[in-house]
């Protein structure tokens, strides 16, 4: 079975930086685009950013861009989240997702798979 | 930018009783890229439906999808105890977009 799970999660003071990761196990990793999404307390899903197969695309929510970087490495079967000059908003819990098979004019296809997040809190 | 609008927000049943939960786009949902996932309390989404109608595995058949274009509905034909949870729409035609969410509760 498919599996998911995110780790790097804590308390950081704002402005700091944190990495998350998203260790993958169950499937081939390679061949699956990547996602993370957050929920902040109380709150809906926020998509965050995404990732291509190889890692040579990558897509980001307004908010985030500049401060948030996602990467990849197919080697470790990870998804990297780093993140940079840290705000309150970014308080949430992160999850890891993995997109399911695209057709070829896709950019991505829905998420299929979910680890259980990992919760980030921002906070002096 | 991609709005997805559901409603209601909240949805008061008794189990057994039919849900209806409604998605509506502010634009046109590329070649019906639409999908829906349950959450519950300290859990993970899981998807329920892809592609605006098609249930993903292992989803009971009491839940099915609807609509096209720009209005979308999630229905549950008999709530299950287990149904009373959070719903939320994605659109991933463009970019990703999550709607704002529908939770389902116990009158």
């Amino acid at each position: 079975d498919e599996r998911l799970v995110e780790s790097g999660g804590g308390l950081v003071q704002p402005g700091r930086s944190l990495r998350l990761s998203c260790a993958a196990s169950g499937f081939s990793f390679s061949t699956h685009a990547m996602t993370w999404v957050r929920q902040a307390p109380g709150k809906g899903l926020e998509w965050v950013a995404s990732i291509n197969e190889d890692g040579s695309d990558k897509y980001y929510l307004d908010s985030v861009k500049g401060r948030l970087t996602i990467s990849r490495d197919n080697g470790k079967r990870s998804l990297y989240l780093h993140m940079n000059s840290l705000r309150g908003d970014d308080t949430a819990i992160y999850f890891c997702a993995r997109h399911g098979a695209r057709e070829a004019y896709q950019a991505f296809s829905y998420m299929d798979a979910w680890g259980k997040g990992t919760r980030v809190t921002v906070s002096s | 930018e991609f709005v997805l609008t559901q409603s209601p927000g909240t949805l008061s049943l008794s189990p057994g009783e039919r849900a209806t939960l409604s998605c509506r786009a502010s634009q046109t949902v590329s070649r019906n890229y639409l999908a829906w996932y349950q959450q519950k309390r300290g859990q993970a989404p899981r998807v329920l439906i892809y592609g605006a109608s098609s249930r993903a595995t292992g989803i009971p058949d009491r839940f099915s999808g609807s609509g096209s274009g720009t209005d979308f509905t999630l229905s549950i034909s008999r709530l299950e105890p287990e149904d009373f949870a959070l719903y939320y729409c994605l659109q991933y035609g463009s970019s990703l977009t999550f709607g704002g969410g529908t939770k389902v509760e116990i009158k």
